[in-house]
């Protein structure tokens, strides 16, 4: 049991290239998340997923795209890199959206921008 | 939306010494969460506790929702302690279903 597992752990990328961040989780979880973490801050909400087949906006969803390739999958592309995207990205699941379980973060990817 | 303080933003201890860390919330909870975050910079779930009281080991955790605060108790702290502690909060009235809102944390270094 693995947990929630993110691809790859370090990336280094040139201003307009574009990358997928991919993120699975082996623990039958319906919702997923993806946050980004910027140096003395915590960690602010970029899409979610709800449920397979659902995806929406969180607080910093400018420049980045998202598909819930199924129930276990949950990548995060950009598609035109800047600057302003370097940070840590980390991918979460819980059982549900509502708030009534725990969220379960992976190892974070840690990604600059030139 | 909502806010999240956290207390002290800094603290430095000497192994063995007791600590408290405190979150103040400005809204209504139906989740809370602490974490850790370790200098490799992981994230490990120590606590969900929208309300009550729990411990694990040399950590326990309080959370009065009536008073919007949650406080996290570190006793006999070892240098593995070091690191940054988050508050996490989940408000179901707010805009972003899903969203768990931190705090800024608390930077722990735990000296020899």
């Amino acid at each position: 049991n693995a947990g929630v597992t993110q691809t790859p752990k370090f990336q280094v990328l040139k201003t307009g290239q574009s990358m997928t961040l991919q993120c699975a989780q082996d623990m039958n979880h319906n919702s997923m998340y993806w946050y980004r973490q910027d140096p003395g801050m915590g960690l602010r909400l970029i899409y979610y997923s709800a449920s397979e087949g659902t995806t929406d906006k969180g607080e910093v969803p400018n420049g980045y795209n998202v598909s819930r390739l199924n129930k276990r999958e949950f990548s995060l592309r950009l598609e035109s890199a800047a600057p302003s995207q370097t940070s840590v990205y980390f991918c979460a699941s819980s059982p549900t959206e509502r708030g009534l379980y725990e969220q379960y973060f992976g190892p974070g990817t840690r990604l600059t921008v030139t | 939306g909502i806010q999240v303080e956290q207390s002290p933003p800094d603290l430095i201890l000497q192994e063995g010494a007791n600590s408290t860390l405190r979150c103040n919330f400005s809204d209504s909870v139906n989740n809370l969460q602490w974490f850790h975050q370790n200098p490799w910079g992981q994230l490990i779930n120590l606590f969900y506790i929208p309300s009550g009281t729990k411990q694990n080991g040399r950590l326990s955790a309080t959370t009065v929702a009536t008073e919007r605060y949650s406080l996290l108790y570190i006793s006999s702290s070892q240098t593995t302690d070091s690191g940054v502690y988050f508050c996490a909060v989940y408000n179901a009235g707010g805009t972003s279903y899903g969203k768990l809102t931190f705090g800024q944390g608390t930077i722990l270094t735990v000296h020899p």
